[in-house]
């Protein structure tokens, strides 16, 4: 088995600032993904990367940057933060490219003051 | 895009009881997964098909591609299936485009 981990649980910011968020993943799996939950909605693709050092556009890039700095790590920005943007961001893996189970980690939740 | 379009939105059960969510797609899916949230806000797989039926427990999905559907049957519903569970389908590329989830509610 392996396991996903997010830094921080908790993030809170003020307006405007660069926030960053980390995801760490070892089952040595191919693609990661970040996604974005609004409370008591659906989830949206941000980010998602196939491979070290890939980037590709989900949804809802506008306003974020990512960056796959190894295989095991996938890293989101916020380039400059909103208070419509408070939501919990997910970062998962899938071990292929195509359709394969995505395996989740617990969440960050951002709070912009 | 890809659309993906879940009901109900909201479903309350009497516990032993048992219902089923359906996750209609607008495009061809090559594969659907089924998620559950629960109050923690951890999502948990619960199936993975690229067709026919799954069964786990008292859970059974169907995912038919050729009409463009899922379906996921809960049998016996107990007080913790309680939480959200959401569809996600993989179309032509690499993206999972979720549904807006079901909320169920197990009543004793």
């Amino acid at each position: 088995g392996g396991i996903i981990t997010q830094t921080p649980k908790f993030l809170i910011g003020q307006e405007g600032q660069k926030l960053t968020l980390k995801c760490q993943q070892n089952f040595n799996h191919d693609t990661m993904y970040w996604y974005r939950q609004d409370s008591g909605k659906g989830l949206r693709l941000i980010y998602y990367s196939i491979t070290e050092n890939d980037l590709q556009k989900g949804d809802l890039s506008e306003g974020y940057d990512a960056s796959r700095e190894k295989k095991s790590s996938f890293s989101l920005t916020v380039t400059s933060a909103q208070k419509n943007e408070m939501a919990v961001f997910l970062c998962a893996s899938s071990p292929g490219q195509s359709g394969n189970t995505l395996y989740f980690g617990e969440g960050s939740r951002l709070i912009v003051v | 895009g890809d659309q993906v379009e879940q009901s109900p939105s909201a479903l309350s059960l009497h516990e032993g009881t048992g219902s089923a969510l359906r996750c209609n797609f607008t495009t061809t899916m090559r594969a659907v997964q089924w998620f559950q949230q629960n109050s923690r806000g951890s999502l948990i797989n619960l199936f993975y098909l690229a067709s026919g039926t799954k069964e786990n427990g008292r859970l059974k999905s169907t995912f038919n591609s050729k009409e463009s559907y899922s379906t996921l049957h809960i049998r016996d519903a107990q007080l913790e299936d309680s939480g959200t569970y959401f569809c996600a389908a993989a179309g032509g590329n690499n993206k999972l485009t979720f549904g807006q989830g079901t909320v169920l509610s197990v009543i004793p």
